[in-house]
């Protein structure tokens, strides 16, 4: 039972470019979300999805497109990165949004210059 | 608009004294809050959890009080413990969306 991974680690990207974060849990859990972690902003939530073919948006949605094609996995892309994005990104699931407890992953370190 | 707000960003506490962590809402829709811990370079992990229908949950050294028409929460730590060492975030969740929302923290240092 690996939990939550997260690929990649650490990634730069350059003005502009495009690339997808990845995330899957092997927990068969429902809900899943992606945050951002910057310095003095505490985790914001960027989107989440209640299962398989539903995503919605967070807190700051802007630049950034998930899709929810299987239970395991929520991807989520940065169509043409910005400086602004240079953050700690965090998937997250659980079984449901109600009254659980979410699981973590180790996080991705993005660089944007 | 902040919908959680942890207003301290850091507080020092003696090794052994109790640590005591707030956390303020404003969405009186929130019926479930939780807190989480977090180290450097590792993800947040799941602490403790409370929801509206008590106004204390405890497990070993962590307590969680919640005053609802305050819309404030805490955390206890006691005794606290050099391990303590971490960031905090406060989280809530409830109402007609599946949200659920962070604080921006406070880092605990536990002083020897």
């Amino acid at each position: 039972n690996a939990g939550v991974t997260q690929t990649p680690k650490f990634q730069v990207l350059k003005t502009g470019q495009s690339m997808t974060l990845q995330c899957a849990q092997d927990m068969n859990h429902e809900y899943m979300s992606w945050y951002r972690q910057d310095p003095g902003m505490g985790l914001r939530l960027i989107h989440y999805s209640v299962g398989a073919g539903i995503t919605d948006q967070g807190e700051v949605p802007n630049g950034y497109n998930v899709s929810r094609s299987t239970t395991e996995d929520f991807p989520l892309r940065l169509l043409s990165a910005a400086p602004s994005q240079t953050s700690v990104y965090f998937c997250a699931s659980s079984y449901s949004v109600r009254q659980e407890t979410q699981y973590f992953g180790p996080g991705t370190r993005l660089l944007v210059l | 608009d902040q919908q959680v707000k942890q207003n301290s960003p850091s507080l020092s506490v003696q090794e052994g004294r109790i640590s005591i962590l707030n956390c303020d809402y404003t969405n009186s829709m929130f019926d479930y809050f939780l807190w989480y811990k977090k180290y450097p370079a590792e993800g947040p992990t799941f602490l403790i959890s409370i929801s509206s229908i008590k106004d204390k949950n405890e497990d070993g050294r962590f307590t969680v009080f919640l005053n609802k028409s305050a819309k404030h929460l805490s955390l206890h730590i006691v005794p606290s413990q050099p391990g303590d060492s971490a960031v905090y975030f406060c989280a809530a969740s409830g109402g007609r969306d599946d949200k659920i929302i962070f604080g921006k923290g406070t880092r605990l240092h536990i002083l020897p």
